[in-house]
């Protein structure tokens, strides 16, 4: 089956202009992240959905960032006002974690938006 | 707070011989271990993980890991290596009695010299 998509796979953007970045999931997958990877800082979490429960988003940087997700499925990442240390690539991963029996807790992930900011 | 540590940027290791990439983790409740690989210009891919059982656990392309609990460390490792193991890896950590927040290592990048 399909794995985890991203758009754009890459995006190039002004200082101060906004953004947004599209996630789609693995179909039947509950839970949804959203991390962000930087030159040598590894793999910053910023944001993840579970099911209907409300999202945690204690790793989102500042208020310029949010994201959504709809439907229980596809979801966005919009960052405001754009600066270049926003500059990184953006990975989406899906996975089933739960308490069901369906629980993997594996995560699978999408290829990644590239941002750049001038 | 949950952390990982991953204290090696690079390891280099020669074909044929045993590799081990480190990480180190903390967490309040129970750990849910995992590796994670990264492969130039394709995205992160799931190697294993530790819920709980067998402290060693076996993974995709012959790795495997082992969890003790004493040092809070859960090691990568492979007997012998391969110029194609040569890659970005990533340890993660999530509290099993938390939320489903997952922290993720600095990665380590390995580098197989044949």
């Amino acid at each position: 089956g399909a794995g985890v998509s991203q758009s754009p796979s890459n995006k190039v953007t002004e200082k101060g202009k906004d953004v947004e970045l599209r996630c789609d999931p693995i179909s039947g997958h509950t839970a949804l992240y959203w991390y962000r990877q930087s030159l040598g800082q590894g793999l910053e979490f910023l944001i993840y959905f579970q099911g209907n429960s409300a999202p945690d988003k204690s790793g989102l940087p500042s208020d310029r960032f949010s994201a959504e997700r709809t439907g229980g499925s596809v979801s966005t990442l919009t960052i405001q006002r754009t600066q270049q240390e926003d500059s990184a690539v953006y990975l989406c991963a899906s996975s089933s974690s739960g308490t069901g029996a369906l629980s993997t807790d594996t995560q699978y992930f999408g290829p990644g938006t590239r941002l750049t900011v001038l | 707070a949950q952390s990982v540590a991953q204290p090696e940027d690079q390891v280099n290791v020669a074909e044929g011989n045993p590799l081990t990439v480190k990480c180190t983790y903390s967490v309040s409740g129970n750990p849910y271990l995992f590796w994670y690989v990264q492969y130039p210009n394709r995205g992160l891919q799931f190697l294993l993980k530790y819920i709980t059982g067998d402290n060693l656990v076996k993974g995709s392309y012959g790795f495997e890991a082992e969890f003790n609990k004493s040092q809070t460390s859960f090691h990568l490792k492979k007997p012998s290596a391969l110029v194609s193991d040569s890659a970005l890896y990533f340890c993660a950590v999530r509290d099993g009695a938390g939320t489903y927040k997952y922290i993720f290592g600095t990665g380590t990048r390995l580098k197989v010299l044949a």
